[in-house]
């Protein structure tokens, strides 16, 4: 069966500390992994990772996908309460348009 | 439009009314996606759309639930007989080519309440 697993299911951390998400997946025929950022509206888009892009970043935000350990990370370096969301992982492969998401990674960054 | 469009944002209902969701993707995307989300939880898939073409529903729990995108752009996911068990967020995306190197943008969903 397809999974998608997070961890931890939660973290709180000081304002100024760096924190790793964590990502595995178990799925046939891997095509990508997103990493998505959700607030109190719509779950926003940060990165997709592929066999052809295995690291993104983007200011305080980077991500690497291990395709040998089948698994990625997103690191959010210098957190600011801004930061405080939940992070959702998301993973596609062939044979299928859908996206299957994981639960999710609450964060909350104290000031 | 600009952005994936949701209607209502928040629609309470009483057990065994039917209700409608609305969801207008952006313009010129191909794909969508109707997903559930229950509180805690990542989204979960419901059913697709490649134009006006539903290519997958496996996701949508029993025959009470049902999606249509008659034109290829605006789509209704309409649940029959509400049961307080269909309480989520139900969100609607859209993307360029479907899953195939292309990210899912998503709407601000509509919370749907069964009392």
């Amino acid at each position: 069966e397809d999974k998608v697993v997070q961890s931890p299911l939660s973290l709180v951390v000081h304002e100024g500390d760096t924190v790793t998400l964590n990502c595995s997946y178990e799925v046939t025929n891997f095509r990508s992994l997103l990493w998505y950022k959700q607030e109190k509206k719509a779950p926003t888009f940060l990165f997709m990772l592929t066999s052809s892009g295995i690291e993104k970043k983007s200011g305080r935000l980077s991500s690497i996908l291990d395709k040998k350990e089948l698994s990625s990370i997103l690191n959010i370096t210098a957190t600011q309460t801004g930061d405080s969301a939940i992070y959702l992982c998301a993973v596609t492969y062939s044979g299928t348009y859908k996206y299957i998401f994981g639960t999710g990674t609450r964060l909350k960054v104290l000031a | 439009g600009a952005g994936v469009s949701q209607s209502p944002r928040y629609k309470v209902t009483k057990r065994g009314q039917d209700v409608a969701l609305r969801c207008d993707p952006i313009s010129g995307h191909v794909s969508l996606y109707w997903y559930r989300q229950a509180l805690g939880q990542g989204p979960e898939f419901l059913t697709y759309f490649n134009y006006e073409a539903q290519q997958d529903k496996s996701g949508l729990p029993n025959d009470r639930f049902s999606a249509e995108r008659p034109e290829g752009s605006i789509s209704t996911l309409t649940i029959q007989r509400t049961e307080q068990r269909d309480s989520a967020m139900y969100r609607c995306a859209s993307s360029p080519r479907g899953g195939l190197g292309t990210e899912a943008f998503f709407g601000q969903g509509t919370r749907l309440t069964v009392v």
